[in-house]
């Protein structure tokens, strides 16, 4: 099976700053890409896209994927220190409902 | 509801013993999922239940067995556990189907060490 791969690994940055986090693979067919974020147990959902180049948002998270280059992009404007997390981004498998995890993205947000 | 809930929370085992680590959703989920999470790894799929009735392997199922016991319960057995073994075990779920109904729900986690 294709990977998933997310960059960076990790990631410090002071409040106030943006970031984005890159989600990339490998296969054209599949049904949807999914965003977690993962504090200290469980992964929580954050977005799912299923549509190329169509933007989903909340508040001050925003994601998008391009399913021609391949790549799905986790934007934070105007970060806090509880966005501190390991952001996981997964693939659904094509044809099937199960998922490719990522690595994840590893982020220190500090006062 | 109390979502997907697993047992136990914790667990410390010697090399070569058994377990089975229990996972029930009650969302009305058609699929369920194990999955293990080392560092530096991400999340690694073991086993899913696309829906009751029936099982199919993930990336890393040596060592494992699954039972999908009926449509809320999905459990994971470690027949003869080895320190490779050690890590964290999630089980998830989803409703499955077409989009936008592939959101996996995540239990709490179960961290097992193998002495």
């Amino acid at each position: 099976e294709d990977k998933v791969v997310q960059s960076p690994l990790s990631l410090v940055v002071h409040e106030g700053d943006t970031v984005t986090l890159n989600c990339s693979y490998e296969v054209t067919n599949f049904r949807s890409l999914l965003w977690y974020k993962q504090e200290k147990k469980a992964p929580t959902f954050l977005f799912m896209l299923t549509s190329s180049g169509i933007e989903k948002k909340s508040g001050r998270l925003s994601s998008i994927l391009d399913k021609k280059e391949l790549f799905s992009i986790l934007n934070i404007t105007a970060t806090q220190t509880g966005d501190s997390a390991i952001y996981l981004c997964a693939r659904s498998g094509s044809g099937t409902y199960k998922y490719i995890f990522g690595t994840g993205t590893r982020l220190k947000v500090l006062a | 509801n109390a979502g997907v809930t697993q047992t136990p929370k914790f667990q410390v085992l010697k090399t070569g013993q058994s377990m089975t680590l229990q996972c029930a959703q009650d969302m009305n989920h058609n699929s369920m999922y194990w999955y293990r999470q080392d560092p530096g790894m991400g999340l690694r799929l073991i086993y899913y239940s696309a829906s009751e009735g029936t099982t199919d392997k993930g990336e890393v199922p040596n060592g494992y067995n699954v039972s999908r016991l009926n449509k809320r319960e999905f459990s994971l057995r470690l027949e003869s556990a080895a320190p490779s073994q050690t890590s964290v075990y999630f089980c998830a779920s989803s409703l499955a189907g077409v989009a936008p109904y592939n959101e996996q729900f995540f239990g709490p986690g179960t961290r097992l060490t193998v002495l």
